[in-house]
């Protein structure tokens, strides 16, 4: 595809379950990044991957929060037990290479709702 | 830790300027932005400036940063209907993760 995309685009759950969200890098991106955007901030950073392997996992919250990126391409964002504070937008960026040097561009995000 | 602030609301009316200010905190920031948000879509990068340069322009939009005071700036000229959205200010430090501010939103009176 042209840009970044994100599946689902909204997902509905319900507290302590396990959920997924898939990220679809543009193709040839070897930079992934993966952030959270609640109600009313700017997005805050989680995770950061150069090809398969995590550089900069400061940013996850604890360790119900986890991401791979196997092939280096299409990367999930795995929560366990999920709680209502899990609530919002999680947007996923790519970019050709190290940010600072080069542009990310953001998928629409997935709008995660835990009851 | 970095922080980036910025005022929350603007309000202008259609065919005035908007500026839209933004202070930070890293002093070896190399990379400013600003990004837009409209409803629904994701974030898109409106336009950057380095570290080591105090304007920059780009049709509409005018960057001015104040390295001293860390103070950035984004004017938008001739604003219209379709400027109205969120805009994020962020900065970068070498390979650190991006650092965005809460997002300032702009509506655009007709």
């Amino acid at each position: 595809g042209a840009g970044v995309s994100q599946t689902p685009s909204n997902k509905v759950t319900e507290k302590g379950k396990y959920v997924e969200l898939r990220c679809d890098p543009i193709s040839g991106h070897t930079a992934l990044y993966w952030y959270r955007q609640s109600l009313g901030q700017g997005p805050e950073f989680l995770i950061y991957f150069q090809g398969t392997g995590a550089a900069d996992d400061s940013g996850l919250p604890n360790d119900r929060f986890f991401a791979v990126r196997p092939e280096g391409s299409v990367s999930t964002l795995k929560i366990q037990r999920t709680e209502r504070g899990d609530s919002a937008v999680y947007l996923c960026a790519s970019s050709l290479g190290p940010s600072g040097t080069y542009e990310q561009y953001f998928g629409p995000g997935t709008r995660l709702t835990v009851t | 830790g970095e922080d980036v602030e910025q005022s929350l609301f603007l309000s202008v009316r259609e065919g005035d300027s908007s500026v839209i200010n933004c202070t930070y905190t890293d002093s070896s920031s190399t990379y400013l932005y600003w990004y837009k948000q409209e409803p629904g879509a994701g974030l898109q990068l409106l336009t950057y400036i380095f570290s080591n340069m105090d304007m920059k322009q780009d049709q509409r939009l005018t960057v001015l940063l104040n390295k001293k005071d860390k103070h950035l700036s984004l004017r938008i000229a001739d604003t219209q209907t379709g400027d109205s959205a969120i805009y994020f200010c962020a900065e970068i430090s070498g390979n650190t993760p991006l650092v965005f501010g809460k997002g300032t939103r702009l509506s655009v009176i007709a």
